[in-house]
C-alpha cells in the first residue's frame, strides 16, 4: 500500500525566511510525485510533477526535488501570498489513482 | 476556458435527505474522481471513473453513489446512509493515457448538515 507522509503539519515563516517542506513516500514503483497548492475554500492547483530521483523543477520562489524516499519543496524568500496548504501525492505501479498526504499548512507573516 | 465546474459551492442537507453534487468538465478527460476533505486530513477517494458508464469504489464509498452517463459529467449523490456528510467535496479529472497524469480540480462544494 502506498503511503505519503508530509512534515511539518504547519509552518509559520517571516517574509523572506526560506525553508523546506518534506514529503516522504513508500511506493512499489514510483510513476510520479506531484505537488499541489491549495488555498482555503478552493480546489488544489497543480505545481510540479517529478518522475525520477535527482529530478528538480522550479517555479518562481518554489523548487521541488526528488530522492528515492522523499521530496522537498523549497521556498526561497517567501511572501505572504505564498501562504497556503501544500499537498504531495504519489502514483505507483500500474495504478493511476494518486495517494495524497495530509498537507503542510504554510503561513508567511509580513 | 477549459476546466472543471462544481456546483453548488455551498449545500445544506437535512437529516434523511439525499443531495447531489454536480461536476462538469470540458477538458475532454476520460478519468474523473470524487474526493472528500476533512479539516486536517488529506484527500480521501470516494469514487472514480475511467470511462463513460464505468466507475469504481474508492476508499470511503459507503453512503455515496455516482453515475457516469456522459464523459463531461460525474455527479455525486450523498445518501441518507452517510451519517457524517459534513465535509469539503472535490471533483477532479485527468487524462492518464496521454502522459500527463496530473489532476485538475474543481473549486469544491462545502456540504453541511442542518
Amino acid at each position: 500500500e502506498d503511503q505519503v507522509t508530509q512534515s511539518p503539519e504547519a509552518l509559520r515563516l517571516q517574509e523572506g525566511e526560506s525553508s523546506s517542506l518534506n514529503c516522504s513516500y513508500t511506493v512499489s514503483g514510483l510513476r510520479g510525485l506531484f505537488w499541489y497548492r491549495q488555498d482555503p475554500g478552493k480546489g488544489p492547483e497543480f505545481l510540479f510533477t517529478l518522475y525520477s530521483a535527482g529530478e528538480e523543477k522550479e517555479k518562481e520562489r518554489l523548487k521541488a526535488t526528488l530522492t528515492k524516499k522523499e521530496s522537498f519543496l523549497h521556498i526561497t524568500a517567501p511572501k505572504p501570498e505564498d501562504s497556503a496548504t501544500y499537498l504531495c501525492a504519489v502514483k505507483s505501479g500500474g495504478s493511476y489513482i494518486p495517494t495524497f498526504g495530509r498537507g503542510t499548512s504554510l503561513i508567511v507573516h509580513p | 476556458d477549459g476546466g472543471i465546474t462544481q456546483s453548488p459551492k455551498y449545500l445544506f442537507r437535512k437529516e434523511g435527505q439525499n443531495v447531489t453534487l454536480s461536476c462538469e468538465q470540458n477538458l475532454n478527460h476520460d478519468a474523473m474522481y470524487w474526493y472528500r476533505q476533512d479539516p486536517g486530513q488529506g484527500l480521501r477517494l470516494i469514487y472514480y471513473s475511467q470511462i463513460v458508464n464505468d466507475f469504481q469504489k474508492g476508499d470511503i464509498a459507503e453512503g455515496y453513489s455516482v453515475s457516469r452517463e456522459k464523459k463531461e459529467s460525474f455527479p455525486l449523490t450523498v445518501t441518507s446512509a452517510q451519517k457524517n456528510p459534513t465535509a469539503f467535496y472535490l471533483c477532479a479529472s485527468s487524462s492518464p493515457g496521454q502522459g500527463d497524469e496530473k489532476l485538475f480540480f474543481g473549486s469544491g462544494t462545502q456540504l453541511s448538515v442542518l
